[in-house]
């Protein structure tokens, strides 16, 4: 099974501020089967960038992702009031795993 | 609009049993690959378990393996979870989710559902 290290734990920042979410994996995660989701409390989760780096359908271009093999990151340039929320990674390959989550909290 | 609507949960005693629903309606549910995913209270997302799209192949996690099994009805729209041996550490929402392509069970979840809260508890 494949661990995903979120970190930090607790992001806490400004809106207007620059957001950097990393997700570490225990081996590589193959063909970049690599997920970044958002989820607001009472919410499901939803989809924000899938395959490391293409953004899902609908979402802002202020979220970007970057990565392979084992270190990848969710980037949002600038935070919107909206943007503060709970963030897991995931690896979709074949035992699917996902990351512990990285809270962003207004400052 | 694709939409995802589970039912079936409630509370159940330990070693009881409990069947989750998942009604789809919006795309071609036949075309995909489904999943479930649960949420313990206070938690973070855990990976349960998935199904092709004409059902001939499944997946389980190892914390479920054994104990849970997952079906479809295509001719329903429709998803299921049938849980038995429940134990307390079942207790969570459990999500219906869809993956994002045609055919790819190995994908990722582009559609989720409201979640149907599952309590096991005496």
């Amino acid at each position: 099974e494949i661990v995903l290290t979120q970190s930090p734990g607790t992001l806490s920042l400004s809106p207007g501020e620059r957001a950097t979410l990393s997700c570490r994996a225990s081996q590589s995660v193959s063909s970049s089967y690599l997920a970044w989701y958002q989820q607001k409390p009472g919410q499901a989760p939803r989809l924000l960038i899938y395959g490391a780096s293409s953004r899902a359908t609908g979402i802002p271009d202020r979220f970007s992702g970057s990565g392979s093999g084992t270190d990848f990151t969710l980037t949002i340039s600038r935070l919107e009031p909206e943007d503060f929320a709970v963030y897991y990674c995931q690896q979709y390959g074949s035992s699917p795993t996902f990351g512990q989550g990285t809270k962003v909290e207004i400052k | 609009e694709v939409q995802l609507v589970e039912s079936g949960g409630g509370l159940v005693q330990p070693g009881g049993s409990l069947r989750l629903s998942c009604s789809a309606s919006g795309f071609t549910f036949s075309s995909y690959a489904m999943h479930w995913v649960r949420q313990a209270p206070g938690k973070g997302l855990e990976y349960v378990s998935a199904i092709s799209s004409n059902g001939g192949s499944t997946y389980y996690a190892d914390s479920v393996k054994g104990r849970f099994t997952i079906s479809r009805d295509n001719s329903k729209n429709t998803l299921y979870l049938q849980m038995s041996s429940l134990r307390a550490e079942d207790t969570a929402v459990y999500y219906c989710v869809k993956t994002r392509r045609v055919g790819a069970v190995h994908d990722a979840f582009d559609i989720w559902g409201q979640g149907t809260m599952v309590t096991v508890s005496s």
